[in-house]
């Protein structure tokens, strides 16, 4: 397909892991990205994973790239009410300027 | 370092009018983005500037849209006349290598 998908709503606990799924559409992307944003903001750039690596932590934050099914996750740990916001997936295209191309967000919501 | 500027935060419109959009990058970065963000849906890119040059606007609608980036440095993007579904954020993004791009608060439209 020609869109970046990502799963729309997901709900967890405060403390509890949260996983969000992302599926991409151009296997020589060379960098994938995952934004966060929080009501009435714009779009933070929370951690992104080059293509030649399987996975990179960053503090609560692991990311988890599968190439072959073009398949990108994040990971937070011990999620708290702070990071309830839309995550976005966001892929580097192999066109000749590098567009950026993002799924439509997930909307995580933390519950106490 | 100073992040990306936009003005104004937020605008509303009546249908058929214009407006006018700004964006100051961070200092030092070549590559300049307006992305238009319709409520539930991720970033689409309208214009992608390389110092004061566009390098890809395919997805803007020229015949109401424009935009400029004069010196390199600033950016406008204006909407003459307006629709009721440009109804959106445009968001102002830049990047030094083309690698990560980081995003501006946004400027959140509404057209009446």
């Amino acid at each position: 397909g020609e869109d970046v998908e990502q799963s729309l709503f997901l709900s967890v606990r405060e403390g509890d892991s949260s996983v969000i799924n992302c599926t991409y559409t151009d296997s020589s992307s060379t960098y994938l990205y995952w934004y966060k944003q929080e009501p009435g903001a714009g779009l933070q750039l929370l951690t992104y994973i080059f293509s030649n690596m399987d996975m990179k932590q960053d503090q609560r934050l692991t990311v988890l790239l599968n190439k072959k099914d073009k398949h990108l996750s994040l990971r937070i740990a011990d999620t708290q009410t702070g990071d309830s916001a839309i995550y976005f997936c966001a892929e580097k295209l192999t066109d000749s300027w590098g567009k950026f191309q993002f799924g439509a967000g997930t909307q995580v919501v933390v519950t106490p | 370092e100073a992040g990306v500027a936009q003005s104004p935060r937020y605008k509303i419109i009546e249908k058929r009018q214009s407006v006018a959009f700004w964006c100051n990058p961070i200092s030092g970065h070549a590559t300049l983005y307006w992305y238009q963000q319709i409520l539930g849906q991720g970033p689409k890119l309208l214009i992608q500037f390389q110092n004061n040059g566009v390098v890809d606007d395919s997805q803007l609608p020229k015949d109401r849209f424009s935009a400029e980036r004069l010196k390199g440095v600033d950016s406008t993007l204006k909407i003459q006349p307006a629709k009721l579904e440009d109804s959106a954020v445009y968001l102002c993004a830049s990047s030094y290598a083309g690698n990560t791009i980081y995003f501006g608060e946004g400027s959140w439209l509404t057209v009446v």
